[in-house]
């Protein structure tokens, strides 16, 4: 799988967007971008995923760049319950067999009053 | 449905002593994980079963054994519990045959302390 890399740290107003950046320049054709975040002491929650067009659900957006070295997860209207650890992780898409997802050390995002 | 369930919440251990991590999951997934978190830190693999029967390493398997006692429960054993595994525990299901999507539900995690 993948590398990515990601900022340690952000902050963001609330009600403004959040938008945290992703690099994966060794990305394969394959390999899917997938978004997961942690809050305080809890177990990890799915956001969304892509591979190469733009992606949105409920929670977020998802824009990848066109070479797919890079993404950005776009939270459209950031509140406190938002502040949490972002992981963004690389990886091919399993269809008959369990695949291991590999954690980085992901974006700490605080969102400020 | 409950999702994905641990017991215990909270545990602590004396070095050496053995204990048990229970898992269990009602969505009917294929897959089971256990992960640990140390403080500061990401989740890192430590075994992983894509199916009923059977069982395969992670990047930490050492000094841990599981066991899927069938389709629902993946049991994590810590043999002889030392210091360095103080952390936090997640379970994780997931069922890959679903190829609209893919995502890994995650437990409320056991936070474990060796003394």
């Amino acid at each position: 799988d993948a590398k990515t890399t990601q900022p340690t740290s952000m902050d963001c107003a609330e009600g403004r967007a959040a938008n945290l950046p992703c690099n994966h320049s060794t990305i394969s054709g394959n390999e899917y971008v997938y978004w997961y975040r942690q809050i305080h002491s809890q177990g990890p929650q799915y956001i969304i995923h892509g591979l190469k067009n733009n992606e949105t659900n409920e929670m977020a957006s998802l824009i990848i760049t066109e070479d797919r070295k890079s993404s950005t997860l776009i939270l459209p209207h950031a509140t406190l319950r938002d502040t949490a650890v972002y992981y963004c992780i690389v990886r091919v898409r399993p269809y008959s067999s369990a695949s291991k997802i590999i954690f980085g050390s992901g974006t700490r995002l605080s969102i400020r009053p | 449905n409950a999702g994905v369930t641990q017991t215990p919440k909270f545990q602590v251990l004396k070095t050496g002593q053995s204990m048990t991590l229970q898992c269990a999951q009602d969505m009917n997934h294929n897959s089971m994980y256990w992960y640990r978190q140390d403080p500061g830190m990401g989740l890192r693999l430590i075994y992983y079963s894509a199916s009923e029967g059977t069982t395969d390493k992670g990047e930490v398997p050492n000094g841990y054994n599981v066991s899927r006692l069938n389709k629902r429960e993946f049991s994590l054993r810590l043999e002889s519990a030392a210091p360095s595994q103080t952390s936090v525990y997640f379970c994780a299901s997931s069922d890959p045959g679903q190829v609209s999507s893919y995502e890994q539900y995650f437990g409320p995690g056991t936070r474990l302390t060796v003394t």
